[in-house]
């Protein structure tokens, strides 16, 4: 299976301001996810992100606050805007990967002061 | 709506002890069905997965998992427990729309193991 590199591993960043957050993928997938998992908490998908189309947002998250790049099959980033302490939470990536399932990157961690 | 059911928060078991956890879904069609892990402070790690076939699948680790559709359960199982398996294990579903496979995660079971 694929291995996913998501980088910043963790950040430490002030309200109002805005991350992005890179995955890279060793080797071409259509479909891409990104996910949330607040404190204690499951996963909830926020978007889907297919290269060459827009991403698709679940509902409760919004393309303003999470902005979506998929430039290639290989790459994503997902930016969380004008953050709030609210926004703490662990941030992944996927990547759909048809008889092997789905990839998880490592995670970012991110707390906001 | 298609979901995916976790019924137990925490679940305490002494090391060598058996182990289920319990998974139930909803989904009108034949459901694509996993279950991961997460270590405190690690990422997500595939345990074993349901697409077709054989309803008694072998994973990683000695885990187990049978998908009973009578049911609509995929319960995770391990003979016998050792203290690194204390963690998180989630259950998920494929949810099918359109042209989009998405994965939804049930709530989690966190598993202490008794020394």
């Amino acid at each position: 299976s694929a291995v996913i590199s998501q980088k910043p591993s963790r950040d430490i960043c002030q309200r109002g301001t805005s991350l992005t957050i890179q995955c890279q993928v060793d080797s071409q997938v259509t479909m891409m996810f990104w996910y949330r998992q607040q404190p204690g908490q499951s996963l909830t998908l926020i978007a889907t992100a297919n290269q060459g189309s827009e991403a698709t947002y679940e509902s409760g998250f919004v393309i303003d606050k999470f902005p979506i790049s998929r430039p290639n099959l290989t790459f994503s980033t997902l930016t969380v805007s004008n953050m709030s302490p609210e926004d703490s939470s662990i941030y992944l990536c996927s990547a759909e990967q048809g008889s092997y399932g789905y990839t998880f990157g490592s995670g970012t961690r991110l707390t906001v002061v | 709506a298609q979901s995916v059911t976790q019924p137990d928060i925490h679940i305490t078991v002494s090391e060598g002890a058996s182990l289920e956890l319990r998974c139930n879904y909803s989904y009108g069609a034949t459901p694509y069905l996993f279950w991961y892990v997460q270590s405190p402070g690690q990422g997500l790690q595939l345990l074993l997965k349901y697409f077709s076939g054989d309803t008694l699948v072998q994973g990683i680790k000695g885990f187990e998992a049978e998908f009973k559709r009578s049911q609509s359960s995929f319960n995770l199982r391990k003979p016998s427990v050792h203290w690194s398996d204390a963690a998180e294990y989630f259950c998920a579903v494929v949810l099918r729309e359109d042209s989009s496979y998405k994965l939804i995660f049930g709530s989690g079971t966190r598993l202490l193991v008794r020394p």
